[in-house]
């Protein structure tokens, strides 16, 4: 079955430690995302990628790097920059003219 | 003011209920509309889009006000597995989608 995996399911983080959050589609979809989702807020965007080699910051990319090497995988890292990492991390997909996003099941970071 | 704005809620109602969300937004040149369910815990699925004309999928339906920028989703003969939270998803173009903080529903047996 085609869809989005994202690893891992839960993740801890140390102070001052980079960690990377994996995020891997095989929808054959060109644009992926990452969002952010908060205890009472909406998701918020953090960066995007329509093709291959490209990608842009979205609403809150501080404290954030991503690389989209392949189609099918799009991994956010979550720097010692981050100040407030803690939250739901969910990877997205989209395919142009078909409305709505297909998201992973989520990375649950906390900082410890 | 928020861009997209719902009751948090929570809603409480019985088995066989209707009950009715609603969702404001601001950007009046935004162009498409969804309504995505959020089980606890879990990623955001696609429940319906919503279209200028209304729409409905079985005992959910959606309707697009533009004149007073909102939109609704209204749940007919309500089921336990309906309990959830609802996010109403605004799209103004491009990659610019605006997702709302949800509206909590329970249903009761």
């Amino acid at each position: 079955d085609g869809g989005i995996t994202q690893s891992p399911k839960y993740l801890f983080r140390k102070e001052g430690q980079n960690v990377t959050l994996s995020c891997e589609q095989n929808l054959n979809h060109d644009a992926m995302y990452w969002y952010r989702q908060d205890p009472g807020q909406g998701l918020r965007l953090i960066y995007y990628s329509q093709i291959v080699n490209d990608f842009q910051k979205g609403d809150i990319a501080e404290g954030y790097s991503v690389s989209r090497e392949k189609k099918e995988s799009f991994p956010l890292t979550v720097t010692s920059a981050q100040k407030n990492p803690t939250a739901f991390y969910l990877c997205a997909s989209t395919r142009q003219s078909v409305p709505g996003y297909t998201f992973g099941s989520g990375t649950r970071l906390t900082v410890v | 003011r928020k861009e997209v704005e719902q009751d948090p809620g929570p809603f409480n109602v019985p088995e066989g209920a209707t009950v009715a969300f609603n969702c404001t937004y601001s950007n009046s040149a935004s162009q498409s509309f969804f309504w995505y369910r959020q089980d606890c815990r879990k990623e955001p699925k696609l429940l319906m889009s919503v279209y200028s004309s209304g729409n409905e999928d079985g005992r959910f339906t959606a309707q697009l006000n533009r004149a007073s920028q909102y939109i609704s989703l209204l749940i007919r003969d309500s089921k336990l597995s309906d309990s959830a939270t609802y996010l109403c998803v605004v799209n103004a173009g491009g990659f610019k989608t605006i997702f709302g903080a949800g509206t909590r529903l329970f249903v009761k047996a």
